[in-house]
């Protein structure tokens, strides 16, 4: 069965720290997506990033950066030099062609960034 | 581009009673989606339909919760009658063409629903 785990509930960093909240999934497909997303106090998923299971490059964005390793199902998130706007709930979804691409989510890691 | 937007943002009710909620997606997109979001807890899927038909609705209680997409725009999700456990924010998402994964989905800002 498909899940994703976020095992930080929540995390709390000085703002500039580098901080990175962590991902495991599991598929028995062998074409399947993650993603993640950023909620923020107003509620709103916001998209991040989205990865093919074919693809294992990892990426950079800015102050974001995505590490895709299948070997040990993980897909983490770091964001470094953290800033006070980072606050918000980070969701990992994964989504497979066997449940129609439906985004099953973790549970959500909250980071709270200090000044 | 304007994005997805729900409405109302925030609806409080009496169990028992019945409360609707709309969902206008991106323009263009073939695919829509409700989930709720219990807190503390990451968003589920209720519905999604392709166009105006229904693609998985296997985890919407059918014995209260109920959606359509009539003409494969607008979408309207309603409970009737409203549980306690039904308090939730209800999110409504929308994608380009198609249910490929390569879709990615797009959120609108949610209603928030409380049931006394």
């Amino acid at each position: 069965a498909q899940k994703v785990t976020q095992a930080q509930t929540e995390i709390s960093v000085v703002e500039k720290e580098d901080v990175t909240l962590d991902c495991v999934y599991e598929t028995r497909d062998t074409t399947y997506y993650l993603f993640w997303y950023k909620q923020p106090p107003s509620g709103e998923l916001v998209f991040l990033i989205r990865r093919n299971s074919f693809d294992e490059q990892n990426e950079i964005s800015g102050r974001y950066s995505w590490n895709f390793q299948k070997s040990t199902s993980s897909f983490n998130f770091t964001i470094t030099a953290s800033q006070v706007v980072d606050s918000a709930v980070y969701f990992c979804a994964l989504s497979e062609a066997r449940s129609s691409y439906k985004l099953i989510f973790g549970s959500g890691t909250r980071l709270l960034v200090r000044p | 581009e304007a994005g997805v937007a729900q409405s109302p943002r925030y609806k409080i009710i009496e169990k028992r009673q019945s409360v609707a909620f709309w969902c206008n997606p991106i323009s263009g997109h073939a695919t829509l989606y409700w989930y709720q979001q219990i807190l503390g807890q990451g968003p589920k899927l209720l519905i999604q339909f392709q166009n105006n038909g229904v693609v998985d609705d296997s985890q919407l209680p059918k014995d209260r919760f109920s959606a359509e997409r009539l003409k494969g725009v607008d979408s309207t999700l309603k409970i009737q009658p409203a549980k306690l456990e039904d308090s939730a924010v209800y999110l409504c998402a929308s994608s380009p063409t198609g249910t490929g994964g390569f879709n990615t989905q797009y959120f609108g800002p949610g209603t928030r629903l409380t049931v006394l």
